[in-house]
């Protein structure tokens, strides 16, 4: 079963920062929290992971609290090309990604 | 580029026939792979984890005999939808695990139209 919370739709405004939070409460110690996005119909696309440390690519910045009970994605420099579903999933090293509801990222010009 | 690559794209297929969807993973061997399903608005939907060299393992709710899973090598998995019902129209996704990234990767997803 999914294990996160996510809010079910965002506006960003273009060339803004898109901040997704995510809840993930019962995280347990071995658990990755990853983000995917999705765009209509295709593939979801890997954006980023982390265990337990903030970690930063050329898509974008994932922000993990010290609890671990929750993260943000960032997007710094949000295009319209953005504009898409971005699913936060936990798992650990041996178990299947379940998804959420996912957050709907509206990026407006 | 995509490292996971799903075949067809798009089928159409009529009632009562059986239709297969390949999943190959590109760039890495891949012992474990998933196939999921996903209707409109809605998210996706693991189906079944698919292992190398053994039987799948299905989720609860899923028929086993109505969708095959064969993953006879590590880079490629398949799923046959048997005895196809427009029920079972619906965009069909597998992914595949990179051991050496920790990451999974998603396909482009399968559109199966049943008329």
């Amino acid at each position: 079963d999914a294990k996160t919370t996510q809010p079910t739709s965002m506006d960003c405004a273009e060339g803004r920062a898109a901040n997704l939070p995510c809840n993930h409460s019962t995280i347990s110690g071995n658990e990755y929290v990853y983000w995917y996005r999705q765009i209509h119909s295709q593939g979801p696309q890997y954006i980023i992971h982390g265990l337990k440390n903030n970690e930063t690519n050329e898509m974008a910045s994932l922000i993990i609290t010290e609890d671990r009970k929750s993260s943000t994605l960032i997007l710094p420099h949000a295009t319209l090309r953005d504009t898409a579903v971005y699913y936060c999933i936990v798992r650990d090293s041996g178990n299947q990604f379940y998804f959420g509801t996912g957050t709907s990222l509206t990026v407006i010009p | 580029g995509a490292v996971v690559s799903q075949h067809p794209s798009r089928v159409i297929c009529k009632s009562g026939t059986s239709v297969k969807i390949e999943c190959r993973s590109l760039d890495f061997q891949a012992t474990t792979m998933f196939w999921y399903r996903q209707f409109p608005k809605q998210s996706l939907m693991l189906m079944a984890t698919s292992n190398e060299g053994s039987k799948a393992t299905y989720e609860q709710g899923v028929e086993k005999d109505k969708f095959l899973i064969n993953h006879a090598s590590l880079t490629l998995s398949t799923l046959t939808v048997t005895s196809a019902h427009p029920e079972d129209s619906s965009f069909y996704i597998c992914s595949a695990r990179d051991h050496l990234l920790n990451t999974i990767y998603f396909g482009e997803g399968s559109w199966l139209t049943v008329v």
